[in-house]
C-alpha cells in the first residue's frame, strides 16, 4: 500500500491560514488524496478529497502538487476547534477499499 | 439524518472474557468498517463488511471477528480478551461510491484489566 509522509506536529495562531503538507512520493494512478482529522474524543471526521485538481469545500482546501507526489491541506483561518490530528491518506479508486492506513498524522495545535 | 452510532461507549472486562461491540451506521449506508485505536500502534483497521459479507480484513488474530445483519447493522466480537487489546474501537459507514468518505462513530473505549 502506498504510504504518505506527514510532520508529527505543528502549531498555527487563531486566525491565521494553516499548511498542513503530505508526501506520498509512491502515489499510483489511481489513487485519491484523503484527509481526516481527529479532534479529542471523537472519531475521525472526513475533511476533503481529491485526485488530481485542487479542490475546495466549507472546511478546507487540497492543494495537489501537479507530479501528485505532495499535496497541502490549507485551513483557511484556524480556530481553537480546528484543534486535531490531521491524517493524509490514499484510498484506490475502487470499490471496497475502506481498508484505510491513518498512519501517525500531524497533531496542530492552535494558539490563541 | 442520524449519524453512526457504537455501543456501548465505554465498557471493562477482565482478560479471558469476551466483548461484543455494536455499530449502527448511517440509513442508507451499507459498507461497515471497524478500526482499532491505540496509543502505540494508532489507528488500524480490523474488517469491513458490504451486504453482509466480510470484504476486506485486516492483520489482527482469529479472536477478533464480525459479522453484518441484512439492517447493515454489524457487530464485532474479541474473545479470550488480553490487555493488549484495551483500545478505541471505531466504526464507520459509508456509501457505494468508489471515493466514498467514511462516517465515524464516537467509538467504544474498551479496557481490559
Amino acid at each position: 500500500d502506498a504510504k504518505t509522509t506527514q510532520p508529527n506536529s505543528m502549531e498555527s495562531n487563531e486566525e491565521e491560514p494553516v499548511h498542513l503538507p503530505c508526501n506520498h512520493s509512491t502515489i499510483s494512478g489511481t489513487d485519491y488524496i484523503h484527509w481526516y482529522r481527529q479532534l479529542p474524543s471523537q472519531g475521525p471526521e472526513y475533511v476533503i478529497h481529491g485526485l488530481t485538481s485542487n479542490v475546495n469545500n466549507r472546511m478546507a482546501s487540497l492543494a495537489i502538487a501537479e507530479d501528485r507526489k505532495s499535496s497541502t491541506l490549507i485551513l483557511h483561518r484556524a480556530t481553537l476547534r480546528d484543534a486535531a490530528v490531521y491524517y493524509c491518506i490514499l484510498r484506490p479508486d475502487q470499490t471496497g477499499a475502506n481498508n484505510l492506513f491513518f498512519g501517525t498524522g500531524t497533531r496542530l495545535t492552535v494558539i490563541p | 439524518k442520524a449519524g453512526v452510532t457504537q455501543t456501548p461507549r465505554y465498557l471493562i472486562k477482565t482478560r479471558g472474557q469476551q466483548v461484543t461491540l455494536s455499530c449502527s451506521p448511517i440509513s442508507g449506508h451499507r459498507s461497515v468498517s471497524w478500526y482499532q485505536q491505540t496509543p502505540g500502534q494508532g489507528l488500524q483497521f480490523l474488517f469491513e463488511y458490504f451486504s453482509e459479507t466480510q470484504r476486506n480484513k485486516g492483520n489482527f488474530p482469529g479472536r477478533f471477528s464480525g459479522r453484518q445483519f441484512s439492517n447493515s447493522r454489524s457487530e464485532m466480537n474479541v474473545s479470550t480478551l488480553e490487555l493488549g487489546d484495551s483500545a478505541l474501537y471505531l466504526c464507520a459507514s459509508s456509501s457505494i461510491s468508489n471515493t466514498g468518505e467514511l462516517f465515524f462513530g464516537e467509538g467504544s473505549r474498551l479496557t481490559v484489566l
